[in-house]
């Protein structure tokens, strides 16, 4: 029940083009759905995050749309850029009391072309 | 204001050996958690310290053991290395209030030969 699911594995787009990744969880105690940026060498840089109870919320060029009766929640990248080119995690905390535990999809390589 | 800072970013251990990591969470946090990041794969959440006590836990060995100090800095140490615990340690800070995101610093990167 703590398993998060991230699809596609890699996504290759073009310059101006559109990013779409896909996650789905089935644990509905987890209330917080942020997702990260990791470059090579780095750890993951937090990107954009949204509570169960939004269904979409936007930065800039990053959107993140949540269906909550689906369980499904989705990452999109407009305008990609070749600097997005990285790998990316969705992921889902569950917290309980003072406890804090980040369950992490398995990650999208992204690579945009310029 | 700095980041999550952990030393050493590198680490070269034999097998059956000890290991201890740091871990400093970024300023104004007060709960810290670990991850192990296997190649090519997500961070696998290994455990979570609040005031000084180990609030949650992965599904990781007994090797596996922390410390929290009264300044919020963090270790993470492994006994009786295995060659699969080769991996990057990824230190986490956030602060306990709901829905506070998690901060990552660089990791350190063991390698057990």
């Amino acid at each position: 029940q703590q398993q998060v699911k991230q699809s596609p594995q890699s996504l290759i787009v073009q310059k101006g083009g559109i990013s779409i990744i896909n996650c789905a969880y089935e644990n509905t105690a987890f209330d917080y759905f942020p997702w990260y940026q990791q470059f090579p060498g780095k750890g993951p840089a937090l990107l954009i995050a949204i509570r169960p109870d939004v269904s979409e919320k936007k930065e800039g060029r990053f959107t993140i749309s949540f269906n909550k009766s689906a369980k499904q929640f989705s990452l999109h990248i407009m305008d990609s850029q070749p600097g997005d080119s990285a790998t990316y995690f969705c992921a889902a905390l569950r917290t309980s009391g003072s406890a804090r535990q980040l369950t992490f999809g398995s990650g999208t390589q992204l690579t945009v072309l310029p | 204001d700095a980041g999550v800072t952990q030393s050493p970013t590198h680490l070269i251990k034999t097998r059956g050996q000890q290991v201890t990591l740091r871990c400093s969470p970024k300023s104004g946090h007060d709960t810290v958690s670990w991850y192990q990041q296997a190649l090519g794969q997500g961070p696998q959440f290994i455990f979570q310290y609040y005031e000084e006590e180990e609030r949650q836990r992965g599904n990781f060995p007994d090797r596996f053991s922390g410390h929290q100090f009264p300044n919020y800095s963090s270790e993470l140490n492994v006994n009786a290395l295995l060659l699969g615990d080769s991996a990057l340690y990824l230190c986490a800070s956030s602060f306990l209030g709901q829905n506070s995101p998690l901060h990552f610093g660089n990791g350190t990167r063991l390698t057990v030969t």
